[in-house]
């Protein structure tokens, strides 16, 4: 079985504050994606790589990065966080495109609280 | 682009109820379509997909058909247990051109509770 872990289930920081969110697959796929989840919104799309070292913003990138230093490991980074990034965040990844399966598993999610 | 609209919530029901989660799309290029569920304090995991026009779905008694004609998916359970209550999620994904990698668009998620 595919697994997808987080390092964090809960999380509380403070405004301004570096936040880093790790998330680590077992299945050597090549694509990894980070969403965040809120209520009435579903979730949407912050980056996504592709590749070691390669990575495409998604619908909301603004106030975020990310680093994909090792295919299986894919890191969220709030530079300064704000307590508009409150939110669920969930990791998933898939294998590459064209590879005849388009399934992203997920892992279990990290809570941010940022005060 | 692409977007998903499913039917709002919350939906409550009776155990042994009928469920219908509606779910519409419009998208560029040709969908592959999914049903995510997550359970309280998990993940989404995967409950069913269909990748062409016609295909049905299934999974633990839900089901949904790909419908391109009225652009659809709709969930349906015929006998809801206690133990579906989680929140459904409809999504699709589109490779037009190969260089999606397969990014999924979600709706905004339907909460379903089932009573005993």
């Amino acid at each position: 079985d595919v697994k997808v872990t987080q390092s964090s289930r809960y999380l509380v920081k403070r405004t301004g504050e570096k936040v880093f969110l790790e998330c680590v697959q077992d299945m050597d796929h090549e694509n990894m994606f980070w969403y965040r989840q809120d209520p009435g919104l579903g979730l949407r799309l912050i980056y996504f790589s592709y590749d070691v070292k390669m990575k495409e913003k998604g619908d909301i990138p603004e106030g975020y990065s990310v680093s994909r230093e090792k295919k299986e490991r894919f890191s969220l980074i709030l530079e300064s966080a704000s307590t508009n990034q409150t939110s669920m965040y969930l990791c998933a990844s898939r294998e590459a495109s064209g590879s005849g399966t388009d399934t992203q598993y997920f892992g279990p999610g990290t809570r941010l609280t940022v005060l | 682009g692409n977007s998903v609209t499913q039917m709002e919530g919350p939906v409550t029901l009776s155990e042994e109820a009928f469920l219908t989660i509606n779910c519409t799309y419009t998208a560029t290029g040709y969908p592959s379509l999914f049903w995510y569920v997550q359970y309280p304090g998990e993940g989404l995991q995967l409950l069913l997909k269909a990748t062409k026009a016609d295909d049905k779905g299934s999974n633990k008694g839900f089901e949904a058909t790909y419908r391109k004609e009225t652009t659809s998916f709709h969930l349906e359970k015929g006998s809801v247990q206690v133990s579906d209550s989680a929140v459904y999620f409809c999504a699709l994904t589109t490779n037009a051109g190969g260089t999606s990698y397969g990014k999924l668009t979600f709706g905004q998620g339907t909460i379903l509770t089932v009573h005993p």
